[in-house]
Parts: structure tokens; sequence; C-alpha cells
């Protein structure tokens, strides 16, 4: 089983500031299979980013994912209002089976 | 555009079977390079993937939970459930249902999996 660990836990920047949001794989992953999540309160989670880099339709382009391998990254070019929130990333295994982790929350300081 | 609802019981009783139904609407739940999730996410924790189905029935489960968990698909009535079996207070969550997409993309010869429509979730409490 392929576990996701997301670091930081929580990230506290100030709007306009640029957010890192590390997603680190125990083996190595497809990029192909590595999204990216934001949840709001009370809402259901949001797909941001597909296929490590590519951004999912309506998804705002200071949104932007890289990384290969074992590491992955979120990057918010310069954070809005409306971008406080907590991130997942995700990965699908070739044994059928979607993981994810544990979360980054996105805090305005 | 497609969009997905959850409905169920908000309460079940320890050791009570879990069920829960998720509307397809404004799509078929039998188009091509679509699987249906089940996924869950404990009060104040993290989201947690319970299991897939194909419309054609084929279905991949989380290592977990397999022992408990059934997804079952009605092409007719375009939907999929989700029972959860034995439940106990560690099942209190809020249950999603997905449209999980397996899209290729010509323009790179790739095939990518992410999950681009999500339900409102349903929270669903385990007490006696």
């Amino acid at each position: 089983e392929i576990v996701l660990t997301q670091s930081p836990g929580t990230l506290s920047l100030s709007p306009g500031e640029r957010a890192a949001l590390s997603c680190r794989a125990s083996q190595s992953v497809s990029n192909k299979y590595i999204a990216w999540y934001q949840q709001k309160p009370g809402q259901a989670p949001r797909l941001v980013i597909y296929g490590a880099s590519i951004g999912a339709t309506g998804i705002p382009d200071r949104f932007s994912g890289s990384g290969s391998g074992t590491d992955f990254t979120l990057t918010i070019s310069r954070l809005e209002p409306e971008d406080f929130a907590v991130y997942y990333c995700q990965q699908y295994h070739t044994s059928l089976t979607w993981t994810f982790g544990q979360g980054t929350k996105v805090e305005i300081k | 555009q497609v969009q997905l609802q959850e409905s169920g019981p908000g309460l079940v009783k320890p050791s009570q079977t879990l069920s829960l139904t998720c509307i397809v609407s404004g799509g078929s739940i039998s188009s091509d390079g679509y699987y249906w999730s089940w996924i869950r996410q404990h009060p104040g924790k993290g989201l947690e993937w319970i299991g897939y189905i194909y419309y054609s029935g084929s279905t991949y489960y989380n290592p977990s939970l397999t022992s408990r968990v059934t997804i079952s698909v009605d092409t007719s009535k375009n939907q999929f459930s989700l029972k959860l079996s034995s439940v106990t207070t560690a099942d209190t969550a809020v249950y999603y249902c997905a449209r999980d997409v397996r899209d290729y993309m010509a323009s790179t010869g790739k095939n990518y999996y992410y999950m681009d429509v999500w339900g409102k979730g349903t929270t669903v409490i385990v007490s006696s």
C-alpha cells in the first residue's frame, strides 16, 4: 500500500503570498494518477489539479502542480481570500485502489 | 452537467447495515470511462476512499473495508449504492459519492485518473 504524506499540516500565510504544499509518496507513483483537491468547511472536495500538473476546468491559473516519482507539489502563486481551505493529494495505485493524503490546511495568518 | 446526490438514513444503530444511494443526473452512469466511487470523511478528519464500481458491475474496495462493503449499480435508475455492514461508532462520517474518471487525453496519449464531480455529502451517525 502506498502512503501519501502531506506537509506541512498547516500553512499560515497572508493573502497575496505564495503557498507551496508538499505530497510525498512512500513509493514511486505515476504522474497520471496524482490529483489535488480543495475542500472548504461544510463542502465537498473540489478537483484542482489532475495528472500532477493539469489544471481542472474552471480552476484559476494561480494554481499549479508539479513533481514526479515520489514528490509532488501544489503551488498557489498568489493567495486569494477564497483559496484558504484544506488541500488533499490523491493517488491511484496499480492495485486498483485510491489513497488520499491527510491534508494540508492553508489558513489566514 | 452531471450532478450527484446522496441519500439514505442519517442515523444507523450499531451492528446494523448502513445503506446509501447516489443518484446520477445530467449524464448516464453507463458512459464509458467513468467509474463511481464512495468516499467518507470522519468528523474533523481526512478523506477515506471506500470503493468504486463500473456500470458493468465490476467493483474494487478499500482493503481495510472489503469484508463489510458492497457497492452495487442500477443502470435503469441511473444510480449506485453503498452497503456497509456491522457498523460501529467508528463508521460515523460524512459519506460522499463521486464520479471517478478514466480520461484518455489524445494530445498526450495518456490516461488520467481523477474524481471530477462530487455529491454534497450525507452525514451518517452510528448510535443506539
